[in-house]
């Protein structure tokens, strides 16, 4: 299976900060990686798909980008509603496989 | 709009059963495959079955097969999953979510089902 490595696991920011999450892939993925946002309680929520296309809705401050076995979710001005966890997700290879997540939190 | 609402799980013990649904609305279900994934608590995501459009092929988590069963009702617009041998480590949220043709990735998700094994 291919593991997927979220660094951080947790980030401290600031509204407006400008954040950028990190994804590798034990194998080349090209570019069939997702990103998804999940706030306490809720279902998680896509973001991004094929590594830098943004999902239905998604504000434009969330960029992705990347290909092989790096990528990243980078978020350009933090706002309130972003504070939640983000993980990644693999869809090159079966079982597809998420990363274990990075909690964004209040700085 | 899109929906999938969630029923089902609950308190279970181990080596017991249990079925749940996800009843899609909003849009042409027969047209997209389906998943079912899974959270623990406090954990994160893992990937559980899936199940096609055209052949109603199956897939199957290894942690799972052999006991959980995925199916597809297109009549009703509604997935299900049968689950038995239950054990405490499938503790956790399961959500149902779809999948865009040809694609691997899920762009609309359950509200989630919560499943305990436990004596």
């Amino acid at each position: 299976d291919i593991q997927m490595t979220q660094s951080p696991s947790t980030l401290s920011a600031s509204v407006g900060d400008r954040v950028t999450i990190t994804c590798r892939a034990t194998q080349n993925i090209r570019s069939w990686l997702a990103w998804y946002q999940q706030k306490p309680g809720k279902a998680p929520n896509l973001l991004m798909y094929d590594a830098s296309s943004l999902g239905r809705g998604v504000p434009s401050r969330f960029s992705g980008s990347g290909s092989g076995t790096e990528f990243t979710l980078t978020i350009s001005s933090l706002q309130p509603d972003d504070f939640a966890t983000y993980y990644c997700q693999q869809y090159n290879s079966f079982p597809w496989t998420f990363g274990q997540g990075t909690k964004v939190e209040i700085k | 709009e899109m929906q999938l609402l969630q029923s089902g799980g609950g308190l279970v013990q181990p080596g017991g059963s249990l079925r749940l649904s996800c009843a899609a609305s909003g849009f042409t279900f027969s047209s997209y495959a389906m998943t079912w994934l899974r959270q623990a608590p406090g954990k994160g995501l893992e990937w559980v079955s899936a199940i096609s459009t055209t052949d109603d092929t199956t897939y199957y988590a290894d942690s799972v097969k052999g006991r959980f069963t995925i199916s597809r009702d297109d009549s009703k617009s509604t997935l299900s999953l049968q689950m038995n041998s239950l054990r405490a480590e499938d503790t956790a949220l399961y959500y149902c979510a779809k999948v865009p043709p040809d694609q691997g990735f899920y762009d609309l998700w359950g509200q989630g089902t919560l499943v305990t094994v436990s004596s």
